[in-house]
């Protein structure tokens, strides 16, 4: 099993551009999250989902979009590239809410 | 959202010291998870905590969940280099997992 992939480990973007941060994973999990870090910040919740075709926002939602139209796949869309978003993204899947996250291993968003 | 408060926000140690780490919460949590992240690593999964008094133990590692379920704390014997890393509590609360700002532990050899 692969577990969680994220897709690219490392992007600059420029300020307005657009991209999709990729999240796949193959254990059958119902639930996926999508989670940004900052320097002394912990991990933040972007959104959630609970399963395909369910999504839900978490603290900060703003700037990102999210669907999930297989189990499989849990992209992350961010609309309008701002330097506020520099920073790691998680992405994690979980059985149900009452296991254990699987993490990614990140990938690393520079906005310029 | 749920908060959950970690204290210390940084922890230095000599190799062979104990070290805890404490998560608070203002409300009852449904149940606590820990996970390590490694420096330029990924969080791991390291244990849940689901009922009042709980405690379990992993090797040098000893996990508890308050009688309140209001806090809880992770204690390692021992410390040693590969203990270095950011410790996370996490409350699990309708469908979120809301992670504490994790506790940074330095181990010196």
């Amino acid at each position: 099993n692969a577990g969680v992939t994220q897709t690219p480990k490392f992007q600059v973007l420029k300020t307005g551009q657009s991209m999709t941060l990729q999240c796949a994973q193959d254990m059958n999990h119902e639930y996926m999250s999508w989670y940004r870090q900052d320097p002394g910040m912990g991990l933040r919740l972007i959104h959630y989902s609970v399963g395909a075709g369910i999504t839900d926002q978490g603290e900060v939602p703003n700037g990102y979009n999210v669907s999930r139209s297989t189990t499989e796949d849990f992209p992350l869309r961010l609309l309008s590239a701002a330097p506020s978003q520099t920073s790691v993204y998680f992405c994690a899947s979980s059985p149900t809410g009452h296991y254990g996250y699987t993490f990614g291993s990140g990938t690393r968003l520079t906005v310029v | 959202g749920q908060q959950v408060m970690q204290i210390p926000q940084y922890q230095h140690v000599q190799e062979g010291e104990d070290f805890t780490t404490y998560c608070n919460s203002s409300t009852t949590l449904s149940n606590i998870q820990w996970y390590k992240q490694r420096p330029g690593g990924h969080p791991v999964f390291l244990i849940q905590l689901v009922k009042s008094g709980e405690v379990k133990k992993q090797k040098r590692l000893t996990f508890q969940f308050g009688e309140a379920k209001k806090n809880s704390s992770l204690h390692i014997t021992a410390t040693q280099t590969t203990d270095v890393g950011t410790y996370f509590c996490a409350d699990y609360n309708f469908n979120k997992f809301y992670f504490g700002s994790g506790t940074k532990l330095n181990v010196k050899p």
